[in-house]
């Protein structure tokens, strides 16, 4: 069966310290995998891409890695700060357009 | 003004009832979605429509219908809630990929069926 799964459901860290969350899947050929941050209440908010063929994608404090022999995405945040306390999605997209999430993985940055 | 707006954010009813939930949006995108967020399952796909005459089942349609309005308007009807349908309740929409600029979510209905 199909499954995407992210690490923990709660991750601890200090500020900062870097935050690693971590994203495997089953049975699912990605052609891409996106992150959210999902916020109590809110609905989520896109961060990142990072394609197929890309190894590594970085934006600001944030690193995506991907390995698709693996079938796994890991998700850091360099420097982290209480503000980065969130819920962050891994998604996975397939050719057809849909896209599929991961349960999430619920940081608090520890001042 | 938020570019996905649901309403309502909150809606108690009880079982057997009819609900609609709506979605508009200011984004201008073609591709609607309604997906549904439960504690240790995630968002799960309900229904998608990638223009106004294009509707699609997802993953757990049973139990839903919708109506896709206007390019901007995307409604979702439970025909006769039950208690298990009680969940967080998203619209998102994309452009035609999806992929570079991600989905756009609105802030979500928390639907309690009683």
């Amino acid at each position: 069966s199909q499954k995407i799964e992210q690490n923990s459901e709660a991750l601890n860290i200090q500020e900062g310290k870097t935050a690693t969350l971590t994203c495997n899947y089953t049975n699912y050929s990605p052609a891409y995998l996106q992150w959210y941050r999902q916020d109590p209440g809110r609905g989520p908010v896109f961060l990142l891409l990072i394609r197929e063929n890309e190894k590594e994608k970085r934006k600001e404090r944030l690193k995506v890695t991907f390995d698709t022999t693996l079938k796994q995405s890991l998700f850091h945040i360099t420097a982290s700060q209480p503000a980065d306390s969130a819920t962050y999605l891994c998604a996975l997209g397939t050719g057809a357009n849909n896209l599929f999430f991961g349960t999430g993985t619920r940081l608090t940055v520890i001042p | 003004d938020a570019d996905v707006t649901q309403t309502p954010r909150n809606r108690i009813t009880k079982t057997g009832k009819r609900i609609m939930l709506e979605c508009s949006q200011t984004k201008g995108h073609d591709r609607m979605y309604w997906y549904r967020q439960d504690p240790g399952l995630g968002l799960r796909l309900i229904y998608y429509s990638f223009d106004v005459k294009d509707i699609n089942k997802g993953e757990i349609s049973d139990g839903y219908s919708v109506s896709r309005q206007a390019q901007a308007k995307f409604s979702l009807s439970l025909e006769s809630a039950i208690p298990n349908q009680t969940a967080l309740y998203f619209c998102a929409t994309s452009d035609q990929t999806g992929e570079y600029y991600g989905y756009t979510f609105g802030s979500g209905t928390r639907l309690t069926v009683v």
